[in-house]
């Protein structure tokens, strides 16, 4: 079993409509972290937290300590959005452990 | 200001060669790492350094990988006698603390091409 599980692996999307993309993971943490990954390959930070929820323009990310779950929410997505979305978690030793990425396609 | 850059940005090499790969943080960034990506994988962990000392290399694939980072900036990554399975994007970050606690700053990679 994978120390870190996203869910889902694809996930197709209308303009418009509300993605929720899921991060469970199994091992201890100081903080999980959502990149996004365009087509070209650059990865770009989108969060980093601890606890609670953080917002940013449409996207919201949730964690929840005790059940060892992260949530990556975008409202109204947009073509633009397409992209792989990938969560990891700070480990103890402070490397990264990352989860497989979630291909989101959002269409016209 | 200067995120974190990477040379070269693609590289072609024989079997058997050795490469270096190089990588310039951003100016303050105490913590450096690099990973890999092949082909429609993941991202796999390598090796970080804080400040100019590296204190985990499990995730080196192989003893034909090194890497080392001077004056707590520019690293460089070696990898000895390429393989094919080598073949893959080669990502440096850096983070102004450990990754855990800090935000990662992703260069472009260097996307390696073993022939």
């Amino acid at each position: 079993k994978n120390e870190v599980e996203q869910s889902p692996q694809n996930l197709t999307a209308q303009e418009g409509e509300f993605i929720t993309i899921n991060c469970s993971y199994s091992v201890g943490i100081s903080a999980l972290h959502w990149l996004q990954q365009h087509p070209g390959g650059g990865i770009v930070s989108l969060f980093m937290l601890s606890s609670g929820k953080k917002k940013h323009g449409r996207l919201i990310a949730t964690i929840n300590i005790q059940e060892k779950h992260s949530s990556l929410h975008i409202t109204a997505s947009h073509p633009r959005d397409s992209a792989v979305y990938i969560c990891a978690v700070g480990g103890s030793q402070g490397n990264l452990i990352f989860g497989k990425g979630t291909k989101l396609s959002v269409k016209p | 200001g200067a995120g974190v850059s990477q040379s070269p940005s693609n590289k072609v090499t024989e079997k058997g060669k050795d490469v270096e790969l190089r990588c310039d943080p951003i100016s303050g960034h105490t913590a450096l790492y690099w990973y890999r990506q092949s082909l429609g994988q993941g991202l796999e962990f390598l090796i970080y350094f804080q400040g100019n000392s590296a204190p985990d290399k499990s995730g080196l694939p192989s003893d034909r990988f090194s890497a080392e980072r001077t004056g707590g900036s520019v690293s460089t990554l070696t990898i000895q006698r390429t393989q094919q399975e080598d073949s893959a994007v080669y990502l440096c970050a850096s983070s102004l603390g450990l990754a855990g606690e800090e935000e990662q700053y992703f260069g472009p990679g260097t996307r390696l091409t073993v022939t």
